[in-house]
């Protein structure tokens, strides 16, 4: 089984400061991990992905992720926050026994401040 | 442009109806999904299909139907055993089997009036 965590319903952060939206994971064998980010009202975005390799990620919009196999984590970051970057951020992990199904966390409601 | 379309993008259903969301897609990706968003739930899985005639059951099967006569299309029912049916529906494709994500329509509101 596999299971995808976001502790925080929202994170709170002004125009320029860095912004870290959390994800915990947990998964048997090598995990394949997703960001995606979703405005009012629409479908989501991909920003990210984790297969393998470096453990950091580079995606859309200025936004990065941490992977951290000891801490089956894996943190969004983005260093200097923007009023437009304020939606819902979803965090997905792929499904042990499947070729492609994701399984998403709760989101996290990520507000950023003028 | 490739991409997912999925109508209407607000939909009332009478307590007892079906209805029925439709979910286009021309990128010629091979497995669709749909999810149902709730808030503070995410995202849960109804129903997918990896090819044409063929789909299987997600983690919230009950109350929806689907098909998939055709690799573009996959409607989802929602019938009136639903009996939560007000919600946010996601509409998704992808090449199964690789790493990449999903490609997601805008999503239909539907309420029960």
């Amino acid at each position: 089984a596999q299971s995808v965590a976001q502790p925080e319903d929202q994170v709170n952060v002004a125009e320029g400061n860095p912004l870290t939206v959390k994800c915990t994971y947990s998964v048997s064998g090598n995990p394949y991990l997703f960001w995606y980010v979703q405005y009012p009202n629409r479908g989501l975005q991909f920003l990210l992905k984790y297969i393998t390799g470096d453990n950091l990620v580079k995606g859309s919009y200025g936004f990065e992720a941490e992977f951290n196999k000891s801490q089956t984590s894996f943190h969004l970051k983005k260093p200097s926050a923007l009023v437009s970057d304020s939606a819902l951020y979803f965090c997905a992990v792929r499904y042990t026994d499947s070729w492609g199904k994701l399984q998403f966390g709760a989101g996290t409601q990520v507000v950023v401040t003028p | 442009d490739g991409g997912i379309t999925q109508s209407p993008k607000y939909l009332f259903r009478k307590e007892g109806q079906n209805v029925t969301l439709s979910c286009e897609q021309n990128l010629n990706h091979d497995a669709m999904y749909w999810y149902r968003q709730d808030p503070g739930q995410g995202l849960r899985l109804i129903y997918y299909s990896q090819i044409v005639n063929d789909f299987q059951k997600g983690d919230i099967a009950e109350g929806y139907s689907v098909s998939r006569e055709k690799k573009e299309s996959f409607p989802l029912t929602v019938t009136s055993a639903q009996k939560n049916p007000t919600a946010f529906y996601l509409c998704a494709s992808s090449i199964p089997g690789q790493g990449g994500g999903y490609t997601f329509g805008s999503g239909t509101r539907l309420t029960v009036v």
